[in-house]
């Protein structure tokens, strides 16, 4: 099975500033990859499919990059509405796993 | 407009079965390349996929839990139920019901908790 390893875990940034999370995955999943951002006590919600396609209604300080086994989701300029977990999770193969997330938090 | 929606109990005793169902609207499970899934989260952890049902009644369930879940489909009635069996402390967790779109999770359920307690 593919795991998919994000980092860091958690990733103290200021408001205002660039955050860069990545995922990697044990094998090419080509852009077969999606973001999701969680907010406490809510349920994820898609950002990003196909490796850097937005999903609707998604800001476009929201952006994806990379195929096979590496790959970013950038957030520019940071919002205090941005602080929360991300995952990314791969859909190339049946099971469609996730990464363990990344907390976004302020520094 | 897409909506999911989880119900079951909140509370089950270890061994019990649980019995979540999931309603939608907004989309058929008859409509081919339709996909719904359920996902669970433990609290403070990460998500983990449990099992899928398509618009052609296939299933998959996540290997480390097959004999204990069931899943299947009401298309009249638009919902999707789930049934895990020899529920423990460790399932306890929120249970989210979502839609799957060409592999990735597009629509997603408010989630509902269920404790496994004594």
């Amino acid at each position: 099975e593919i795991v998919m390893t994000q980092s860091p875990a958690t990733l103290p940034v200021s408001p205002g500033e660039r955050a860069t999370l990545s995922c990697r995955a044990s094998q090419s999943v080509s852009s077969n990859l999606a973001w999701y951002q969680q907010k406490p006590g809510q349920a994820p919600r898609l950002l990003i499919y196909g490796a850097s396609t937005r999903a609707t209604g998604i800001p476009a300080r929201f952006s994806g990059s990379g195929s096979g086994t590496e790959f970013t989701l950038t957030i520019s300029s940071l919002q205090s509405d941005d602080f929360a977990v991300y995952y990314c999770q791969r859909y190339n193969s049946w099971p469609y796993t996730f990464g363990q997330g990344t907390k976004l938090e302020i520094k | 407009q897409v909506t999911l929606k989880e119900s079951g109990p909140a509370l089950v005793k270890p061994t019990q079965t649980l019995t979540l169902t999931c309603t939608f609207s907004g989309f058929s499970l008859s409509t081919p390349q339709m996909r719904v899934a359920w996902i669970r989260q433990p609290p403070g952890k990460a998500l983990e996929w449990l099992a899928r049902i398509d618009w052609d009644d296939d299933k998959f369930y996540i290997t480390s839990l097959e004999t204990r879940l069931t899943i299947s489909k009401d298309t009249s009635k638009n919902q999707v139920v789930l049934t895990m069996t020899n529920m423990d402390p460790v399932d306890t967790a929120t249970y989210y019901c979502v839609r799957l779109a060409s592999g990735y999770f597009d629509y997603w359920g408010q989630g509902t908790l269920v404790t496994v307690s004594s």
